[in-house]
């Protein structure tokens, strides 16, 4: 079985500062890697993922995520933020073969951008 | 293209009850999954299903059923509802799901209150 942990549940951060939201997983096998951002009475949506090659992926609206296999994790930053990004951000795998459509999710990080 | 769509959009029920979600996926898509999201437990696999047949299957009681019709829409199904029950039930779609990634994308969600 697979799980996540993403180790803040809460990060506040000023406009225009970098941030990081922190992800790890474990598995027994090999997983794909998935980071998700809801907005407020909306589902979610799909900021980047990994798949295979290079560990350092870029999503949309800025984000950026590596994987890193030694150390199971798979952290997103940004490195300026905007208000516009404040929502809750889910870290995910799957371990593909026919259970793409199968998402292992974290608890959520809920990021806050103050002006 | 017209995006993931769920209805009803809100629901309130009282214990005991049974209730039947919908999701209707985007055009071409054939595997439809489905999650619950709840403060305390976050987002949770329910099942997916795949050409009418139920491919892959969460740690749910018995009480959570779905099925998917040939134009691959989904219902889900929670017999004798509990309080615990209330939640997102948020529902995705991906045009195979399987060998290949394809993308999910989710629909905005049914929001059910149990009272």
């Amino acid at each position: 079985a697979q799980s996540v942990t993403q180790l803040d549940s809460q990060v506040p951060v000023f406009e225009e500062a970098p941030v990081e939201l922190r992800c790890n997983y474990s598995s027994s096998v090999s997983v794909y890697l998935f980071w998700y951002v809801q907005y407020p009475n909306q589902g979610l949506q799909l900021l980047l993922k990994y798949l295979s090659g290079s560990t350092l992926v870029k999503g949309i609206n800025g984000f950026e995520a590596e994987f890193n296999k030694s150390q199971t994790s798979f952290h997103l930053r940004k490195p300026s933020v905007h208000i516009s990004d404040t929502a809750e951000y889910f870290c995910a795998v799957s371990v593909g073969g026919t259970s793409y459509g199968k998402l292992t999710f974290g608890q959520g990080t809920i990021l806050t951008v103050h002006p | 293209k017209a995006g993931v769509t769920q209805t009803p959009r809100y629901l309130i029920k009282t214990r005991g009850q049974q209730v039947t979600l919908s999701c209707s996926p985007i055009s071409g898509h054939r595997s439809v999954s489905w999650y619950q999201q709840t403060p305390g437990q976050g987002l949770q696999f329910l099942f997916e299903y795949f050409s009418e047949t139920q491919r892959n299957k969460g740690n749910f009681p018995g009480r959570f059923s779905g099925r998917q019709f040939s134009n691959s829409r989904s219902e889900m199904n929670v017999s004798t509802l509990e309080l615990g029950d209330s939640a997102l039930y948020l529902c995705a779609s991906s045009f195979f799901g399987e060998g290949a990634y394809n993308e999910q994308f989710f629909g905005p969600g049914t929001r059910l209150t149990v009272l």
